[in-house]
């Protein structure tokens, strides 16, 4: 069974940093690419960025790109997310999402991990 | 970006009714459009993609139709548990973008 769970989110000040982690199990990780999507409270869901299989290939949002950082440790079956100057409109859901087959679309999602930009 | 434009925001029906949401796309995406529902406590689940194709495991009462910018999903014979939120994504280019989403209640 596949498995995503993330880790990682809580409450953070504006202009800190935080490192969000999923785990994956139940498929070979290595073989797939990967993305943070989020969903701020009451609202849609909004693509962060993407990891292809073998790190070559990374895509960000406009809205984040030159604060977060997508990564990848495959010997670890683990995903990251490394946020920085972070402001109170990336209040939301974490999610991380395995992507299918070649398409830019998702086939299994974690439940999320919930990230709270306040001072 | 392309924007996706979902109606309507709310829908309520009765079990064993048929309902269908629409998507709109800002520009052509061929037959790129997917369909995943949400509920709370679960997973996001992939529905459809490329406009028509079911996921495995998606009961067939689920339909996708539509190309270029205008997409329908349709659901026959409500079942209970097919209540909750629905999101069109289109998966033509990057970044892959979501329309705002239609809460499926019950009447």
């Amino acid at each position: 069974e596949v498995q995503l769970v993330e880790s990682g989110g809580g409450l953070v000040q504006p202009g800190r940093s935080l490192k969000l982690s999923c785990v994956a199990s139940g498929f070979t990780f290595s073989n797939y690419g990967m993305n943070w999507i989020r969903q701020a409270p009451g609202k849609g869901l909004e693509w962060v960025a993407y990891i292809s299989s073998g790190s070559s290939y990374i895509y960000y949002a406009e809205t984040v790109k030159g604060r977060f950082t997508i990564s990848r440790d495959n010997a670890k079956n683990t995903l990251y997310l490394q946020m920085t100057s972070l402001r109170s409109e990336d209040t939301a859901l974490y999610y991380c999402a395995r992507v299918y087959s070649s398409y830019i679309l998702f086939d299994y999602w974690g439940q999320g991990v919930m990230v709270t930009v306040s001072s | 970006d392309v924007q996706m434009t979902q109606s309507p925001s709310n829908l309520a029906a009765s079990p064993g009714e048929s309902v269908s949401i629409n998507c709109k796309a800002s520009k052509s995406i061929s037959k790129y459009l997917a369909w995943y529902q949400q509920k709370p406590g679960k997973a996001n689940k992939l529905l459809i993609y490329s406009g028509s194709t079911l996921q495995s495991g998606t009961p067939s009462r689920f339909s996708g139709s539509g190309s270029g910018t205008d997409f329908t999903l349709t659901i026959r014979n409500l079942e209970p548990e097919d209540f909750g939120l629905y999101y069109c994504q289109q998966h033509n280019e990057y970044p892959p973008t979501f329309g705002a989403g239609t809460k499926l209640e019950l009447k």
